[in-house]
């Protein structure tokens, strides 16, 4: 079936560098890939997303590739500040219009 | 402000019990979702809604119900036949299917014992 899979599931950077999150997805018909930060006790919110007629697309220290070739997607995080601490989730639509599939999840922490 | 309002943040229930988890939304958005999350998991889709009075099954819908009377709700009812009930539960919202965004409330942590 459809299938998002991501990596690391933890991760641990120095404050100021950069922090990168890898997805991978099983179906080829997937076009729609968000990103979405979840900070401790709340709902996740998008922090980005990416439609699959473009290869990268970047807002502020955030960016986000996509290979459709490989089927894979990457979070881009530079500069990184303790505010981004959080669970970060990679999501794909999936062949259902109306089902998006999400990754596992990543921890992301930022050491001072 | 606009946006979606999960209730309570904490419920507490005894084994057998059936309980149902409120989310209402403002942002005038068509459909609406059920995620169920775990720790060290993805979220996963229990139920969703495109339109009042219709809805389908996701990927866990076992043991779960809901309702979509009004646009701005979409009540999660967990059933006694819910094996593993104890869980986080994250209702969001898009404007579309699929395509756009989805929403979401803060979510409700639900403990079974």
């Amino acid at each position: 079936g459809e299938n998002v899979e991501q990596h690391p599931s933890t991760l641990s950077v120095q404050e100021g560098d950069s922090a990168v999150i890898k997805c991978t997805y099983s179906d080829s018909a997937s076009n729609y890939f968000p990103w979405y930060k979840q900070e401790l006790g709340k709902g996740p919110q998008l922090i980005i997303d990416i439609r699959s007629n473009v290869g990268e697309k970047k807002d502020q220290r955030i960016a986000v590739t996509l290979n459709k070739t490989a089927k894979h997607f990457s979070l881009h995080i530079t500069e990184t500040q303790p505010e981004d601490s959080a669970v970060y989730f990679c999501a794909a639509r999936g062949s259902s219009a109306s089902k998006i599939i999400f990754g596992s999840g990543t921890r992301l922490s930022i050491r001072p | 402000d606009g946006g979606i309002t999960q209730s309570p943040k904490y419920l507490f229930r005894k084994e057998g019990q059936n309980v149902t988890l409120s989310c209402e939304q403002n942002l005038n958005h068509d459909a609406m979702y059920w995620y169920r999350q775990d720790p060290g998991q993805g979220l996963r889709l229990i139920y969703y809604s495109q339109i009042v009075n219709d809805f389908q099954k996701g990927d866990i819908a076992e043991g779960y119900s809901v309702s979509r009377e009004k646009k701005e709700s979409f009540p999660l009812t967990v059933t006694s036949a819910q094996k593993n009930p104890t869980a986080f539960y994250l209702c969001a919202s898009s404007i579309e299917r699929g395509n756009s965004p989805l929403h979401f409330g803060n979510g409700t942590r639900l403990t079974v014992t």
